[in-house]
């Protein structure tokens, strides 16, 4: 495996469902974010972990909850979601060089978990 | 705070000519700024970054961009369109926090025979 993997690619859950959708960078990165990808709007940042620690909460319901139990592995829990929470997660990961910017600036970035949520 | 402007959500061009992609960007430090594309059902993909070294930075596929400061703008382009680059194009700028991204809402391109 290569790059930021992301599964499942796909998930349908009613509003009561508990999911998980997972993240695993093989960049030998430390820091991992998810954003959100909404018809028409911006990609939205929703978290950010830098060396495993949340460094950035974007006024994220609290139906979603982030866990990072090492630099290579990043969840996104979900917990009685609403129809607008149907979007596409994404995933990506970089290389912090300790100055608060990334090594190149660049982010790379999984293909995506497209929830939707009835 | 840092964030940019695409402007047109939507362009069309003819195969064989000219791509230009506008971004514009609003930064109090400066700025990375970086061009990604993203095809249908997949992740975003870097095309090119600038991070203050030559103002004319070449990417991938054979596009371009050119950081002029005067015009807080960062435009991509490319001098020839093919098929192939039919996409979902984001301009984006390093954000206040430091590592983190913020995003333009992207301009798909569409590229007619």
């Amino acid at each position: 495996e290569t790059g930021v993997t992301q599964t499942p690619r796909h998930l349908v859950m009613g509003m009561t469902n508990k999911k998980s959708l997972k993240c695993e960078q093989h960049l030998g990165h430390n820091a991992m974010y998810w954003y959100k990808q909404s018809a028409k709007k911006p990609l939205e940042l929703m978290f950010v972990y830098n060396f495993k620690e949340q460094t950035e909460n974007n006024s994220v319901p609290s139906r979603f909850s982030p866990e990072c139990p090492n630099s290579s592995h990043l969840f996104l829990h979900l917990h009685t979601l609403q129809p607008e929470d149907s979007a596409l997660y994404l995933c990506a990961s970089s290389q912090d060089r300790g100055s608060g910017r990334a090594i190149g600036g660049e982010l790379f970035f999984g293909e995506g978990s497209r929830l939707t949520v009835l | 705070a840092q964030s940019v402007t695409q402007l047109g959500s939507h362009v069309s061009v003819s195969e064989g000519a000219l791509v230009l992609l506008r971004c514009n960007y609003s930064s109090s430090v400066p700025p990375y700024l970086f061009w990604y594309v993203q095809y249908p059902n997949q992740g975003l993909q870097l095309l090119l970054k600038y991070t203050s070294a030559a103002t004319l930075v070449k990417g991938i596929n054979g596009f371009e961009a050119e950081f002029k400061k005067s015009e807080t703008s960062f435009h991509l382009t490319k001098p020839s369109a093919h098929m192939s680059d039919a996409a979902e194009y984001f301009c984006a700028v390093s954000g206040s926090s430091g590592y983190a991204l913020n995003f333009g809402k992207g301009t798909s391109l569409l590229v007619t025979p």
